[in-house]
């Protein structure tokens, strides 16, 4: 079975903190992707990688930026925390075989103080 | 840019009824869709795809969709839900584009109630 797991279930975190959010995959998968879920908004994806120390901006990258030094690690950094970022955090990864077939994290749950 | 419109928010069932889900896409071209599902205070799952071939997919748990190309739509289907389909529900798509690039574009999501 896949597996991605994210460091933490629930983060709170002060205005203009940094914030680092880490996601592990055990599948060697090549693709691997970041997403916020707020609710009747659905998941909009913020930067995706394909490969290490590659990475591409999703349609809301804006306040967020992205680490990606192992193929099976990839982290979503906040470098300046707003209450605006408040939400749930979604990991994915993905083969290039199974094609765009994604797997899931639990998520993460950022609070914003 | 492509967009994905579910139409129903919330639907609430009672249990045997029949289910339909509405998927949209803006896309044109050529497309692999998806229907993942989130059951309550668990991660996001895949149910089912669709990447050619028999319009009509088969996924886990008695679900079905029907891919009908000149409607630009996925819809999802089960003819007799369960107290356990209580879940929010989303379409994916993945417009198939030259050059790489290719990314999904998930829709708002359903939240489904099913009631005993």
């Amino acid at each position: 079975d896949v597996k991605v797991t994210q460091s933490s279930r629930y983060l709170v975190k002060r205005t203009g903190e940094k914030v680092f959010l880490e996601c592990v995959q055990d599948m060697d998968h090549e693709n691997m992707f970041w997403y916020r879920q707020d609710p009747g908004l659905g998941l909009r994806l913020i930067y995706f990688s394909y490969d290490v120390k590659m990475k591409e901006k999703g349609d809301i990258p804006e306040g967020y930026s992205v680490s990606r030094e192992k193929k099976e690690r990839f982290s979503l950094i906040l470098e300046s925390a707003s209450t605006n970022q408040t939400s749930m955090y979604l990991c994915a990864s993905s083969s290039q075989a199974r094609y765009n077939e994604q797997f899931f994290g639990p998520g993460t749950r950022l609070t914003v103080l | 840019a492509q967009s994905v419109s579910q139409h129903n928010h919330h639907v609430i069932l009672s249990e045997a009824a029949s289910l339909e889900l509405g998927c949209n896409y803006s896309y044109g071209g050529t497309v692999n869709l998806f229907w993942y599902v989130q059951y309550p205070g668990q991660h996001l799952q895949l149910l089912l795809k669709y990447f050619s071939g028999d319009p009509l997919v088969k996924g886990i748990k008695g679900f079905e969709a029907e891919f009908i190309k000149s409607k630009f739509s996925f819809n999802l289907r089960k003819p007799s839900v369960q107290w356990s389909d209580t879940a929010e529900y989303f379409c994916a798509v993945n417009p198939i584009l030259t050059g790489g690039g290719n990314k999904l574009t998930f829709g708002t999501g359903t939240q489904l109630k099913v009631e005993l």
